[in-house]
């Protein structure tokens, strides 16, 4: 089992859709949770990042932590074309070093 | 543009040759990494740095992999001896000495290719 798992897709929308992207992990001392995008044959561009448990928004972006069941979520409403990218989530313990431990990423198309 | 950049863009060598990439880092970003990423992959760690020492190396950073930063500023990765299995996106990041480390910005990437 991988540390970080998410599902690849594709996950397919109408524009104006709440989308709803998640991960689920397995080690209990990640403390930090990132969301990047990354766009075709480009390299991912952090879109925000929470401390614990909780809830964080930014926009039409809001990402959530449920460490109890160590599960993450990144909802997008009011979807839009321009959001079509790949979605992948990203967790650091805090005392493990600097590496970010990524999921696969799950690919988002958004249609006009 | 000040984000990170990476050079070259695309690199396609043969198998047993070796290249070197090279990652300039966002102005005044004292910390850098290198992550490679293969197709439908997430980035994996290899290496960082805070400044010019190099702090961490993954297990994935085989002997034929060498990285530096002599100077603290841009860094360079090596690849010795290609082989097929090294084809790979390979990423650059920084983060500003003022912020947490799970604040990584990445670059473009260099597209490794081995025939």
């Amino acid at each position: 089992q991988k540390e970080v798992e998410q599902d690849p897709g594709p996950l397919s929308v109408p524009e104006g859709a709440i989308v709803s992207l998640n991960c689920t992990y397995s080690n209990s001392a990640f403390q930090y949770f990132m969301w990047y995008r990354q766009y075709s044959r480009k390299g991912p561009e952090l879109l925000m990042y929470t401390y614990s448990s909780g809830n964080k928004e930014d926009g039409r972006f809001t990402a959530q932590v449920d460490k109890s069941s160590k599960y993450i979520s990144l909802f997008i409403r009011d979807s839009q074309p321009s959001d079509s990218a790949t979605y992948l989530c990203a967790m650091r313990a805090n005392q493990a070093g600097t590496a970010l431990i990524f999921g696969k990423g799950t690919t988002l198309s958004v249609s006009s | 543009d000040t984000g990170v950049s990476q050079n070259p863009r695309h690199k396609i060598t043969k198998r047993g040759q070796n290249v070197t990439f090279r990652c300039d880092p966002i102005s005044e970003h004292n910390r850098l990494y290198w992550y490679r990423q293969t197709l439908g992959q997430g980035p994996e760690f290899l290496t960082y740095f805070q400044n010019e020492a190099q702090l961490e190396k993954s297990r994935l950073l085989s002997d034929r992999f060498s990285a530096e930063r002599p100077k603290g500023s841009f860094s360079t990765l090596e690849i010795q001896r290609t082989e097929q299995g090294d084809s790979a996106m390979y990423l650059c990041a920084s983060t500003p000495r003022d912020r947490l480390l799970n604040e990584q910005f990445f670059g473009p990437g260099t597209r490794l290719t081995v025939l």
